[in-house]
């Protein structure tokens, strides 16, 4: 049983450009949630989202950032524009149904880095 | 509102020494698991440990252990006889049930250098 893919591993932008980030969940998760991690520090939610549903989005920044994850295909979180602060980690995890699971299965992560 | 609190930013030990992390966190939920995970040089984040609220006793696997004390609010993490494979940061995280799913704070992290 695979685990939780992301791809790619390692991104580099310039600034203006738009980053998509790819998450493949685990077999048998349906919800996914995505992380933030700023360099020297700990991760941050952005979002929780189930399939084609977004649960909670209180951690998205309100601008330039989208979440989806279609019934068919890998979850993608997209960055628009991207500017220099945008450079982090962003990991994936995922958790099965219901949705009182307690533990979510992290990815090894995209490290982003904008020009 | 929940809070991971790792005061440690950064240790140092030498090989074989035994060394402890702190976490202590807050919430108000009366049902919620604990978590530690291990994120070594390469970036990915490892699962070490999960518990729950309403179990209290101590945890051992190998040369990690885990004390978990509810009337202090504290879970900490201790390794003995470490390792310089055991050099990574290490993050503990609250998780309780919130809006329908499991929100999931984390601390900043405590980076273990683990000198031979």
């Amino acid at each position: 049983n695979a685990g939780v893919m992301q791809n790619p591993r390692h991104l580099v932008r310039r600034r203006g450009q738009e980053a998509r980030l790819r998450c493949s969940p685990m077999k048998g998760h349906s919800h996914v949630y995505w992380y933030r991690q700023l360099p020297e520090e700990g991760l941050k939610f952005m979002v929780y989202l189930q399939k084609e549903n977004i649960i909670d989005e209180s951690g998205m920044p309100k601008e330039r950032f989208s979440a989806e994850f279609p019934k068919e295909g890998p979850s993608i979180l997209r960055i628009q524009q991207v500017v220099r602060g945008d450079s982090a980690a962003y990991f994936c995890a995922s958790s099965p149904p219901p949705a009182g699971e307690k533990t979510q299965y992290f990815g090894p992560g995209t490290r982003l880095l904008v020009l | 509102a929940q809070k991971v609190t790792q005061a440690q930013t950064e240790i140092s030990v030498v090989e074989k020494e035994d060394v402890t992390l702190d976490c202590v966190y807050e919430t108000r939920d009366t049902t919620y698991y604990l978590f530690w995970y291990k994120q070594p040089p390469s970036g990915e984040l490892v699962f070490l440990i999960r518990r729950n609220s309403f179990d209290e006793q101590n945890e051992i696997s190998g040369r990690y252990s885990w004390n978990f004390q509810k009337s202090t609010s504290s879970f900490n993490f201790t390794i003995t006889a470490s390792q310089v494979v055991d050099s990574a940061v290490y993050f503990c995280a609250l998780s309780a049930y919130s809006g329908g799913y499991q929100k999931v704070t984390f601390g900043i992290g405590t980076k273990l250098q683990v000198i031979p």
